[in-house]
């Protein structure tokens, strides 16, 4: 149990274009998710809170309007890259909390590259 | 804002050989979770730790929480190859389970 799932697990796309990776919990619900990235050979930086049925909170330096996210239900929470730029070229993981345990989870993360 | 420090940065064991990794914080630690990653995968949740001296173990791998001291330790029993890979401890800095901050992670790499 408790299985995350992201969709892309990788993606390249151009300068630019927009980007959005799926986050899904696969067998529980998950009122709030997590968004973070993470830079070779470095630990994991929170970049935005997301929670079901309301905007997200963003972690100060991250631009809201370039990470788009949408938490539309208990299972799915997505990121949107909007304009891409090489600088964005990162891994992406997202993570999902349980509600009764309050364990996170983490999925698999989506490796983008921007060229 | 909390600080999580991991100990050591990279450790290098014998195959069969325990080995203690630790994480200490800057403030009080309402949470602490465990989680073992492969470069370039996803975070494997381990263990999750509450206040109060609490204990818990998995199969060859057990983790303390020590609230006095604000640090946690991950204790590896007879290491496989299996177990190699980054750990990483993850600190719930206000309660209720919100946003996690990370330590920069444990590099364990075990030799046959």
């Amino acid at each position: 149990g408790a299985v995350v799932s992201q969709h892309p697990s990788r993606v390249i796309c151009k300068s630019g274009t927009s980007v959005k990776i799926e986050c899904r919990s696969l067998d529980f619900q998950a009122t709030t998710m997590f968004w973070y990235r993470q830079f070779p050979k470095q630990s994991l930086m929170l970049m935005a809170t997301s929670n079901e049925g309301s905007k997200a909170t963003y972690e100060q330096g991250v631009e809201k309007d370039k990470f788009l996210i949408n938490h539309a239900s208990l299972t799915l929470s997505t990121l949107t890259v909007t304009s891409a730029h090489p600088e964005d070229s990162s891994f992406y993981i997202c993570s999902a909390r349980f509600h009764r345990t309050y364990e996170q989870y983490f999925g698999p993360g989506t490796r983008l590259t921007v060229t | 804002s909390q600080e999580l420090e991991q100990s050591p940065q990279s450790l290098i064991v014998q195959e069969g050989k325990n080995l203690t990794i630790n994480c200490t914080s800057s403030k009080t630690l309402y949470g602490l979770y465990w989680y073992k990653q492969k470069y370039g995968e996803g975070l494997i949740f381990l263990m999750m730790l509450q206040k109060g001296g609490e204990e818990k173990s998995h199969e060859k791998i057990t983790a303390k929480l020590d609230e006095k001291k604000q640090q946690s330790s991950l204790h590896i029993t007879a290491s496989q190859p299996s177990h190699a890979g980054i750990y990483l401890c993850g600190a719930d800095p206000h309660g209720g389970a919100q946003k996690l901050v990370f330590g920069q992670g444990t590099r364990l790499t075990i030799n046959p």
